[in-house]
């Protein structure tokens, strides 16, 4: 089945810096590529997702970036703000039995010093 | 105008015990899921219900039987409690038959087995 690696699994950087969350995953036919952020106490909030068609989507100082030929994804995160601490998950969807569910990586704990 | 909610927030009682987890989305959306999420953060799809119809069930012991009596509601009633039971239990839903929309997140139920 689907395999989705996440790495770091802790991030450390200073207020204003950029962060980069990098994801693999295993299956060629996976097609839908979201972003999770989750705040302690919280469930998972959708911050931004892809598709296989697009190579990169960009929302004000996040952006994702998908190579399907090396099966991997990243998160971009730039001028880095203390409340952009949480624990962020990649997610990759593959078809399972006629339907698509979603694989999660194992999470980066990102902490922004002030 | 909560979109995903979940009750209880917390639940702690013993082995063997049977507890009900309720979830509600006032989205309209037609797909909802059961995520199981573990000490180390790792995020497990258990089950999936579109319109009402079992679409996913994942390798999850028959003491796990989620219930949805309309495209609003999915509860799960788990019988038996042990142990590794202990975990936070969050729902979600999505329109369409899941995977390729965006899922949103209930804030969970944190399940706690003495």
């Amino acid at each position: 089945g689907e395999n989705v690696e996440q790495h770091p699994s802790t991030l450390s950087v200073q207020e204003g810096d950029s962060a980069v969350i990098k994801c693999t995953y295993s299956d060629s036919a996976s097609n839908y590529f979201p972003w999770y952020k989750q705040e302690l106490g919280k469930g998972p909030q959708l911050i931004i997702d892809i598709r296989s068609n697009v190579g990169e989507k960009k929302d004000q100082r996040i952006a994702v970036t998908l190579n399907k030929t090396a099966k991997h994804f990243s998160l971009h995160i730039t001028e880095t703000q203390p409340e952009d601490s949480a624990v962020y998950f990649c997610a990759a969807s593959r078809m399972n039995t006629g339907f698509q569910k979603l694989v999660f990586g194992t999470g980066t704990r990102l902490l922004v010093s002030p | 105008d909560t979109a995903v909610s979940q009750t209880p927030k917390y639940l702690v009682t013993q082995m063997g015990n049977d507890k009900s987890i309720k979830c509600e989305q006032n989205l309209g959306h037609d797909t909802m899921y059961w995520y199981k999420q573990d000490s180390k953060k790792f995020l497990k799809i258990m089950f999936s219900y579109n319109n009402k119809e079992l679409i996913i069930n994942e390798t999850v012991p028959n003491r796990f039987s989620p219930k949805s009596p309309d495209k609003a509601h999915l509860n799960l009633h788990i019988n038996s409690l042990e142990l590794g039971d202990s975990a936070v239990y969050f729902c979600a839903s999505s329109q369409g038959t899941g995977g390729r929309e965006p899922q949103h997140f209930g804030d969970g139920t944190r399940l706690s087995i003495l």
